[in-house]
């Protein structure tokens, strides 16, 4: 299994500008999850989709940020317009939800400009 | 609502040296507990879970239900330990869903 694929694995962009961050879990994991990595604010849970339904989107800093989670096998985190401050990694994990452990992709780094 | 707590960024180590990353979590119920770690350039990923009881990497981490600590020690650092660390609690519930501390970036030097 080649694990957790996010796609692409940058992305520049200019402010204003729609991004979308792809992802495609592990096989048979039910449950999905999006973060954000800065250095200010370290590992923040954007939303986690348990059985292609999200659960909890309480993580989302703003309507700009939207995530679907169409089949079992694919996910998007689209940014809407983007503004710098959106710069960040995001990653992907997936989970079989019974030991919990989180199996991460590579990240996405993003880049507004 | 759940909260994990490392209180230290940064941490550098000499090689050989004991090395400790602290880790403290506000929780009312039973919690689960992992150290997860990023070494350079690779992706993120569990070091070990407080429920297994288990030493990997020579690491060790015992969970503190006293103290709510789950701090993690290493006896001896190794320059491959240099890395990021993460902290992470989940509840005891079927919503699978991890709260991660702000991580600790450990250096060990030569």
């Amino acid at each position: 299994d080649a694990g957790v694929i996010q796609s692409p694995r940058h992305e520049v962009t200019e402010m204003g500008q729609e991004v979308t961050l792809r992802c495609k879990p592990i096989s048979g994991h039910n449950s999905l999850f999006w973060y954000r990595q800065t250095m200010m604010r370290g590992l923040e849970l954007l939303i986690y989709f348990n059985n292609n339904v999200p659960i909890d989107d309480s993580g989302m800093p703003e309507d700009r940020f939207s995530a679907k989670m169409p089949n079992a096998s694919f996910s998007t985190l689209k940014i809407q317009p983007s503004e710098p401050r959106d710069s960040a990694v995001y990653f992907c994990a997936s989970s079989t939800g019974v030991l919990y452990e989180q199996y991460f992709g590579p990240g996405t780094r993003l880049t507004v400009t | 609502a759940q909260r994990v707590t490392q209180p230290e960024k940064l941490l550098s180590v000499f090689k050989g040296a004991p090395v400790e990353l602290k880790c403290n979590y506000s929780y009312s119920g039973s919690p689960e507990l992992f150290w997860y770690v990023q070494y350079s350039r690779q992706r993120l990923q569990l070091l070990l879970r407080h429920i297994s009881r288990e030493s990997i990497k020579g690491f060790t981490a015992d969970l503190n239900k006293g103290e709510t600590s789950f701090h993690l020690k290493k006896p001896f650092a190794q320059e491959e330990d240099s890395a990021m660390y993460y902290c992470a609690l989940s509840r005891r519930s079927n919503d699978y869903k991890l709260s991660f501390g702000a991580g600790t970036t450990v250096t060990v030097r030569a």
